[in-house]
């Protein structure tokens, strides 16, 4: 199993471009998630999902866009980036059951910077 | 509302011991701990639910007390491995929630 994998690592975008990050799982996870990181913020929680054709909104969701069409992607679309979307993006996959209760896969990170 | 990690950092030499603490404004349903060592991804390490169960990887030692809203991770005979940024995460909504609000994490360095 690859687990979760993330594409691409690395991304320059120049600001009002407009991009995806994309998030795959092998594990049939029904719970995708997608966070990103910045340093001194510990993770904060971006968009969610739990299960295909079903998103929602985490803590700081202004400026990404979501959606799941199939269980095994997640992508997370930039619609118009902007400078204060520098930052590491990680994807982390669970079982349903409750979030509370299972611990998340993360994948290996995107680290995005805006020009 | 974001749990709040101590110490913000902290430096042992192999073979100490070290007490990270993660509390809470609201009440707790359970705690997560993850452990990220530079440049990767956060790793599971535990997790700790109300009524005193815990579900975790590895050997480390965790307490959570409902009562203070708060929990901690022992760290004991420290390694080299251990070095990484400590951050622990609660459900903000209790169970049943699908979200998860992590603090701002506990660097920890250990040297030899």
């Amino acid at each position: 199993n690859a687990g979760v994998t993330q594409t691409p690592k690395f991304q320059v975008l120049k600001t009002g471009q407009s991009m995806t990050l994309q998030c795959a799982q092998d594990m049939n996870h029904e719970y995708m998630s997608w966070y990103r990181q910045d340093p001194g913020m510990g993770l904060r929680l971006i968009h969610y999902s739990v299960g295909a054709g079903i998103t929602d909104q985490g803590e700081v969701p202004n400026g990404y866009n979501v959606s799941r069409s199939t269980t095994e992607d997640f992508p997370l679309r930039l619609l118009s980036a902007a400078p204060s979307q520098t930052s590491v993006y990680f994807c982390a996959s669970s079982y349903l059951q409750s979030i509370s209760y299972n611990e998340q896969f993360f994948g290996p990170g995107t680290r995005l910077t805006v020009l | 509302q974001q749990p709040v990690q101590s110490p913000q950092a902290v430096i042992l030499r192999e073979g100490e011991d070290a007490v990270i603490n993660c509390s809470s404004s609201k009440a707790l349903y359970s705690v997560h701990w993850y452990r990220q060592k530079h440049g990767e991804a956060p790793v599971f390490l535990m997790i700790l639910l109300k009524g005193g169960e815990q579900k975790g990887h590895e050997k480390i030692s965790a307490s959570f007390n409902e009562k203070k809203q708060q929990s901690s991770l022992y760290l004991t005979a420290s390694q080299l491995s251990y070095s990484g940024t400590y951050f622990c995460g609660t459900p903000p909504r209790g169970a049943g929630s699908y979200q998860l609000t992590f603090g701002k994490g506990t660097k920890l360095s250990v040297i030899p």
